[in-house]
């Protein structure tokens, strides 16, 4: 059964990079043919996609996100990460990664399953 | 950017209704609709892919229908565990997810 699991400081300051790295299990993020992505929450509100990366390195961003945001993999270790820079308190959110269903060969369709737990990042100094 | 309109934003209803919430896209997405739960301190869960395709393990009391701009999400007979708030999401292109609909037990 495959199952994520997000790591990362739940304290960031403001101007400074948000780091994150998202652990698979029960099952290969390289020999899957999915992307993987993350995905935001702030409290009380809705969901947002920050972005997505395939194994091989090719990513995929959300344009309104695109200037801070870098998203890696390290199929060695089955992990995939985000970094958030310039955060500022509109970044507190609870973080979920998630696999996403799209594949290289459709850049439409998809569904994000199954996904993490979810870690809260607070933005303060 | 393709934006998604949910309504209501909150609905009240009882154990063992049937209910209906709606998702609006900006644009047409063809069938590149999925629907989530999602409940309080949880990652949300998915219910229906391609717009009326069941996930598996979901019960068969959640349906989907829909193409183009207007979907819907069908719960026949609300049971206690349905007490959500239910997010629709389009991947026609950017990924995005619709402002939610909050279910309350009434």
């Amino acid at each position: 059964q495959l199952q994520l699991q997000e790591s990362g400081p739940g304290l960031a300051k403001p101007s400074e990079t948000l780091s994150l790295t998202c652990t698979v299990s029960g099952g290969s993020i390289s020999r899957s043919i999915y992307y993987w992505g993350w995905i935001r929450q702030p409290p009380g509100k809705g969901l947002e996609w920050i972005g997505s990366i395939y194994y091989s390195g090719s990513t995929d961003y959300n344009p309104s996100l695109k200037s801070r945001v870098t998203i890696s993999v390290d199929p060695s270790k089955n992990q995939f990460s985000l970094k958030l820079s310039s955060v500022t308190a509109a970044d507190t959110a609870v973080y979920y990664c998630a696999r996403d269903g799209r594949t290289p060969y459709s850049s439409r369709g998809g569904w994000f399953d199954p996904w993490g737990q979810g870690t809260l990042v607070t933005v303060s100094s | 950017d393709i934006q998604m309109t949910q309504s209501p934003s909150s609905l009240s209803a009882s154990v063992g209704d049937r209910v209906t919430i709606t998702c609006r896209a900006s644009q047409s997405i063809s069938s590149y609709l999925n629907w989530y739960q999602q409940k309080p301190g949880k990652a949300p869960n998915l219910l229906i892919y391609a717009a009326s395709s069941l996930q598996s393990g979901v019960p068969s009391r959640f349906s989907g229908s829909g193409s183009g701009t207007d979907f819907t999400l069908t719960i026949s007979s609300l049971q206690p565990e349905d007490f959500a708030t239910y997010y629709c999401q389009q991947t026609y292109s950017t990924p995005h997810f619709g402002q939610g609909t909050k279910l309350e037990i009434k």
